[in-house]
């Protein structure tokens, strides 16, 4: 069955500091990638995805991810975090092609950046 | 922007209440799910529609079951609840399989 890993599972970093988050999933096939996040008492809202195509992907905010398909990896980065970047980060993924339509999440790495 | 609305931010029940769960996209978006978020285990799938009167299986679906009558609306039913249901519940929606998911502010249920 296809799953996601998310390996660090609470980051606490200060203002200014650079971030990256891990994300490996075990599906062999093509996927679609994405990277969601869940701001203190807000619904999930989408940071970027990624499809095909460049394999560095631009997202909202200032993040962007790197997919690299041999390590079957997808980590979000971003260069200098923000106190507003504390929140809850997912990455998800799906693989339509083989008829797995809905997200499979991994289980989540929780921000808290210090002012 | 699309609207993902779930009927009740909080609820408690008693063990063995047949539960409820409603929600309502106002997108006409073809797909619904409903996924269960517990702190350490991340969003995990229940049960998913792909249209009216059609529904899958996700990873976890028992002791749940589905209900789509109609596009807009996507019902999670708890035949007879259990503590292990105690849980924060989310609903999404989305269009094609490529597009990006919109998320209801979910139902936080307690089973007592």
């Amino acid at each position: 069955a296809q799953s996601v890993s998310q390996h660090n599972h609470h980051v606490i970093l200060s203002e200014a500091a650079s971030l990256e988050l891990g994300c490996n999933y075990s599906y062999g096939g093509t996927v679609n990638l994405f990277w969601y996040v869940q701001y203190p008492g807000q619904h999930l809202q989408l940071l970027l995805k990624y499809f095909s195509g460049d394999p560095l992907v631009k997202g909202i905010k200032g993040f962007e991810a790197e997919f690299i398909k041999s390590k079957f990896s997808f980590n979000l980065r971003k260069p200098s975090v923000q106190w507003s970047d504390t929140a809850e980060y997912f990455c998800a993924v799906n693989a339509p092609q083989a008829g797995r339509r809905a997200l499979t999440f991994g289980s989540g790495t929780r921000l808290q950046v210090q002012p | 922007d699309v609207k993902v609305t779930q009927s009740s931010r909080y609820l408690v029940k008693r063990t063995g209440e047949k539960v409820f769960l409603e929600c309502v996209q106002d997108m006409d978006h073809e797909n619904m799910f409903w996924y269960r978020q517990d702190p350490g285990l991340g969003l995990r799938l229940i049960y998913f529609s792909y249209d009216v009167k059609m529904k899958e299986k996700g990873d976890i679906p028992e002791g749940y079951s589905v209900s789509r009558e109609k596009k807009e609306r996507f019902s999670l039913i708890l035949e007879s609840a259990s503590t292990n249901q105690t849980s924060m519940y989310l609903c999404a929606s989305r269009g094609g399989s490529g597009e990006k998911l919109f998320f209801g502010s979910g139902t936080q249920l307690s089973v007592l």
